[in-house]
């Protein structure tokens, strides 16, 4: 089946570390994003990507970073510059002119 | 500047009434609006959609209105049942753009009591 695979489910990071989190899809899907939720806040734009070595800045871009080396995955490094990282994150993917298809999210905590 | 806007936080409905949750955006060039269903700790799910050379667009229990001069579209849900409790994000694209970027909303919570 298709879908778009987000991993870990739950990841803890201490205060100062860098983290990754994965997002891989099998849709063929052209382009990928990464929104983060936190409560009341809905889901802002983080980066994207519409092809392969290529990606933009969205919203709320400082303290990330992202690549785009493989159309399939589209990974999302939290650093340590980025002053209150915990929050619900969610990747999706679309195809040009339809909706997105969103993974499961990745809770990331910091401790 | 908050481009799609829903203005309610939260809503809840007994079970078997009717569900209406509203969105509304300030982007003239936005022409396709879509409604996003999430439930915690997953991610959101597509429910329905609508173009705006569209007013109505309905799938089974889900009815979307989109009122274009008014720049107002919301979401009928008739019968509520308690599995529809989540939360709903609005969420619109200019498709003359090119790059079918969503915009969303902040999201409604719904709770249908049994």
């Amino acid at each position: 089946d298709g879908g778009i695979t987000q991993s870990p489910k739950y990841l803890f990071r201490k205060e100062g570390q860098n983290v990754t989190l994965s997002c891989e899809q099998n849709l063929n899907h052209d382009a990928m994003y990464w929104y983060r939720q936190d409560p009341g806040q809905g889901l802002r734009l983080i980066y994207y990507s519409q092809i392969v070595n290529d990606f933009q800045k969205g919203d709320i871009a400082e303290g990330y970073s992202v690549s785009r080396e493989k159309k399939e995955s589209f990974p999302l490094t939290v650093t340590s510059a980025q002053k209150n990282p915990t929050a619900f994150y969610l990747c999706a993917s679309s195809r040009t002119g339809y909706g997105y298809t969103f993974g499961s999210g990745t809770r990331l905590t910091v401790v | 500047d908050q481009q799609v806007k829903q203005n309610s936080p939260s809503l809840s409905v007994q079970e078997g009434r009717i569900s209406i949750l509203n969105c509304d955006y300030t982007n003239s060039m936005f022409d396709y609006f879509l409604w996003y269903k999430k439930y915690p700790a997953e991610g959101p799910t597509f429910l329905i959609s609508i173009s705006s050379i569209k007013d109505k667009n309905e799938d089974g229990r889900f009815t979307v209105f989109l009122n274009k001069s008014a720049k107002h579209l919301s979401l009928h849900i008739v019968p509520s049942q308690p599995g529809d409790s989540a939360v709903y994000f609005c969420a619109a694209t200019d498709s003359g753009a090119g790059s079918y970027q969503l915009t969303f909303g902040k999201g409604t919570k719904l709770s249908v009591i049994p």
